[in-house]
This record gives structure tokens, C-alpha cells and sequence, in this order.
């Protein structure tokens, strides 16, 4: 089992409607989670961070943990052509000092 | 602000040629850590530098080798280059993991 697992879509939505990005970890010590964008041929760029248990909302975008069954999810409400992109999922390594990330979610927004 | 800057942004190689990777960033930030990425396989950790005077090999280390010149600087190094190092590298710097990474550009390195 990889230690950070994603669908790797495409997932495709029509502009206005929610999309809904999984991501599956196996470690169970893990306690911060991160959601990176990346637009082709750009670097990645931090998008949300949450940390324990619960819920956070940043604009257009949720990010919600479920610690009891390893998966974080990313929202994004009324999504809009340019939330086109490839969304990497990221977890602390064992040893807390790196980023393990999931393969991607490919997300298309059609006008 | 700059960030993290990477040089070059392209290179073409032949295989067989070395070549230098450069990373810098301007964030005072003590890890710094080297990535690549390939369709279909995410990133992947080359090596990284959790402070200064440290370097550690991460998931796919073979190939390379990494200089952490000072706090600022971070160096890939490919000795002999084959094509199955073409690919996108990041460099990336953070001040600490709760914080998360901040990326450099990317250099996109072809092996012919």
C-alpha cells in the first residue's frame, strides 16, 4: 500500500458545481495534511494545510479530516475554469521531516 | 521576493554528460529538498537537507549526489546522466512542516 494514495481522474465538473478531491494515508501517527495545486507545466503551489481532526475553510475551498478511516478531502465550492489543475495531496513522513505525496487528482472544470 | 529560485529552467543532455542543479532561496528556511517528477508517478523525493551540514537520501537517491553549500544553497548532481533521468526537478525549502513547502520552478532535463 502506498503511503499516500489519490485518483488520479480526470475528474471533470461543471463551472459552479463542488468538486470533491479524496486522499487516502496509511499512516495513523500522521497528525497535518497538506493540498498543493499544480497547473501544467508549473511548480506546485500550497493551497491548504489542516491539522488534526475537523474541518477548515479558506474561501472557496474546504479541506476535512477523517483520522478514523486516514483520509482528507479537498471542497471546492462553485468551481471555476482556472480550479483546473492537478491537486497533489501531502503527508510528514514517519520521521516528520519530509513530505510523502499522493500521485495527484486531475480535476477539469467545463464552462 | 524571490523564494526559491532554480537554474536552469532547461537542459538537454547526452547520456553520459554531468551537470549541476542549482536551488537557492531567500526565505531563511533550514530544510531544503530535491524532487522529481514523472507522469504518473508523482513526486518523488531525491534527497534533502533538514539543516545546513546535513543531507540525507530520500526515495529514489541513485544517480545523483547533493551539496548543501550554505543555508541558501541546495545542489543536485548528476554524474553520468541516463535516460531515465529525464524528468521535471523541484527544489523546494521550508521553514518547518507545519508550514509545508515552497517551490522552486522547476527544471525540465531531457537525456537524449
Amino acid at each position: 500500500q502506498k503511503e499516500v494514495e489519490q485518483n488520479s481522474g480526470p475528474l471533470s465538473v461543471p463551472e459552479g458545481a463542488i468538486a470533491s478531491l479524496n486522499c487516502t494515508y496509511s499512516d495513523r501517527g500522521s497528525q497535518s495534511f497538506f493540498w498543493y495545486r499544480q497547473y501544467s507545466g508549473k511548480s506546485p503551489e500550497l493551497i491548504m494545510f489542516i491539522y488534526s481532526n475537523g474541518d477548515k475553510e479558506d474561501g472557496r475551498f474546504t479541506a476535512q479530516l477523517n483520522k478514523a478511516s486516514q483520509y482528507v478531502s479537498l471542497l471546492i465550492r462553485d468551481s471555476q475554469p482556472s480550479d483546473s489543475a492537478t491537486y497533489l495531496c501531502a503527508v510528514p513522513g514517519a520521521a516528520g521531516n519530509k513530505l510523502t505525496f499522493g500521485g495527484g487528482t486531475r480535476v477539469l472544470v467545463k464552462p | 521576493n524571490a523564494g526559491v529560485t532554480q537554474t536552469p529552467k532547461f537542459q538537454v543532455l547526452k547520456t553520459g554528460q554531468s551537470m549541476t542543479l542549482q536551488c537557492a532561496q531567500d526565505m531563511n528556511h533550514n530544510s531544503m529538498y530535491w524532487y522529481r517528477q514523472d507522469p504518473g508517478m508523482g513526486l518523488r523525493l531525491i534527497y534533502y537537507s533538514a539543516s545546513e551540514g546535513t543531507t540525507d537520501k530520500g526515495e529514489v537517491p541513485n544517480g545523483y549526489n547533493v551539496s548543501r553549500l550554505n543555508k541558501r544553497e541546495f545542489s543536485l548532481r548528476l554524474e553520468s546522466a541516463a535516460p531515465s533521468q529525464t524528468s521535471v526537478y523541484f527544489c523546494a525549502s521550508s521553514s518547518g512542516l507545519n508550514y509545508g513547502y515552497t517551490f522552486g520552478s522547476g527544471t525540465r532535463l531531457t537525456v537524449v
